[in-house]
């Protein structure tokens, strides 16, 4: 079973909207990880957010982590064609474990 | 600096075929993660090695499959006996020292098993 999970297979939006998405996770964490992951590549993290961290910024992204509800969000604003990419959460279960994927939400950004 | 250096890029063998894998970490990470990706399963975690010690092989199937990490430069993903099923893209990536420090992922080998 996923210790993480995008609550959304897909999302689509147009160059300029805004777009979030969602991710709940099932165990206490250290911390939690967006990564996008572009056709034929790897994934790159995002952001990372620990356990005792409330939002996170980085540029157009925001993510926040509500721990009481186990659950986390990653916004992207002003998109633009090239954030078209799946994007996972990740949680690694406290005591040093791997790094667990979600599913991945399809995130499809048109002109 | 490369990043996380996968090779080969892609591999294709015959059914009942061993398959080896690489990857080359980068310098001075001292964690190195094994992941298989596939349409239907997703992001899979195989196995996790730290200082060249294996931490956590619970996703890695039982029989055929081993991985290991003879130096702080290299680990290989070995696959006897190839099936059909194990056809997917393998994913290697590295951090500093834990899972809850950023991954850096290779561009992965892809798999395919006739």
């Amino acid at each position: 079973s996923q210790l993480a999970e995008e609550n959304l297979w897909a999302l689509s939006v147009h160059e300029g909207e805004s777009v979030t998405v969602n991710c709940s996770y099932k165990t206490s964490i250290t911390a939690l990880q967006w990564y996008r992951q572009k056709s034929g590549e790897g994934p790159a993290q995002l952001i990372l957010i620990r356990s005792n961290e409330r939002e996170k910024r980085n540029g157009r992204l925001r993510a926040t982590l509500d721990t009481s509800s186990q659950s986390s969000s990653l916004s992207i604003t002003a998109t633009r064609c090239e954030d078209t990419a799946v994007y996972f959460c990740a949680t690694d279960a406290q005591g040093g474990r791997a790094l667990i994927f979600g599913t991945g939400t399809t995130v499809s950004v048109s002109p | 600096n490369a990043g996380v250096i996968q090779t080969p890029r892609h591999k294709v063998t015959g059914k009942g075929q061993e398959a080896t894998l690489w990857c080359e970490p980068i310098s001075g990470h001292s964690a190195v993660f094994w992941y298989r990706q596939t349409i239907v399963q997703g992001l899979e975690f195989l196995t996790y090695f730290r200082n060249q010690a294996p931490i956590d092989d619970s996703g890695m199937p039982k029989e055929r499959f081993s991985a290991q990490m003879p130096n702080q430069s290299h680990s290989t993903l070995k696959i006897q006996s190839t099936q059909p099923q194990d056809s997917a893209v393998y994913l290697c990536a590295s951090s500093l020292s834990t899972s809850a420090e950023t991954l850096y992922f290779g561009s992965g080998t892809r798999l395919t098993v006739l």
